[in-house]
């Protein structure tokens, strides 16, 4: 098992330009997420989706998008890049909503200059 | 208000010597989760100990095992005999019912180990 897997591992953006962070995970979980890591911080949740087709917002979604038309992909999509956005970013599955732990992939160290 | 507080930004430890990692915690969910993940250098996230508020035996893992006071809302992360493999990032981070199982994260400890 590949576990969960996110491309690319890095990125340079400029301002105002858009792309698709993927995520993908091999172990059939319902319950996928992406977070963001600021350093000092803590990790704060930007989407969540609880099986295909359905999505929610978690405490920092302006500025993403996601969506999950199959349970193995879960993309965030970055609509016009701001500095702010500057982070690193997680991708997470756990088998369902419930209290179960969380895998998470690699990472994405993303900059927007 | 901040639902998960580590109060301790950074540790030094010598090798060998037990740690304890501090977190508290506010809910007034009945039904919670606790989690603490481990964050090396190189980054990625490692799940190590879990404890649910229905639990009456604190959590084991290994070298890991987990201090929880239910009336005092702490869930201290207790690592017996350290080693410089454990110098990294420690998170504790809470799910509740209330907030939709989302995971709620304190700002880790930063955790160096001595030789």
């Amino acid at each position: 098992n590949a576990g969960v897997t996110q491309t690319p591992k890095f990125q340079v953006l400029k301002t105002g330009q858009s792309m698709t962070l993927q995520c993908a995970q091999d172990m059939n979980h319902e319950y996928m997420s992406w977070y963001r890591q600021d350093p000092g911080m803590g990790l704060r949740l930007i989407h969540y989706s609880v099986g295909a087709g359905i999505t929610d917002q978690g405490e920092v979604p302006n500025g993403y998008n996601v969506s999950r038309s199959t349970t193995e992909d879960f993309p965030l999509r970055l609509l016009s890049a701001a500095p702010s956005q500057t982070s690193v970013y997680f991708c997470a599955s756990s088998y369902g909503q419930g209290m179960y732990e969380q895998y998470f992939g690699p990472g994405t160290r993303l900059t927007v200059t | 208000a901040q639902k998960i507080t580590q109060t301790q930004p950074g540790m030094f430890v010598q090798e060998k010597e037990a740690v304890t990692l501090d977190c508290t915690y506010d809910t007034s969910d009945q039904s919670y989760g606790l989690f603490w993940y481990k964050q090396p250098s190189s980054g990625e996230m490692i799940f190590l100990i879990y404890q649910g508020s229905y639990d009456e035996q604190n959590a084991t893992e290994g070298r890991y095992s987990l201090n929880f006071q239910k009336a005092r809302k702490s869930a201290n992360l207790v690592i017996s005999a350290s080693q410089l493999g454990d110098s990294a990032m420690y998170f504790c981070a809470m799910r509740e019912v209330d907030s939709n199982y989302q995971l709620i994260w304190g700002a880790g400890t930063k955790l160096i180990i001595k030789p």
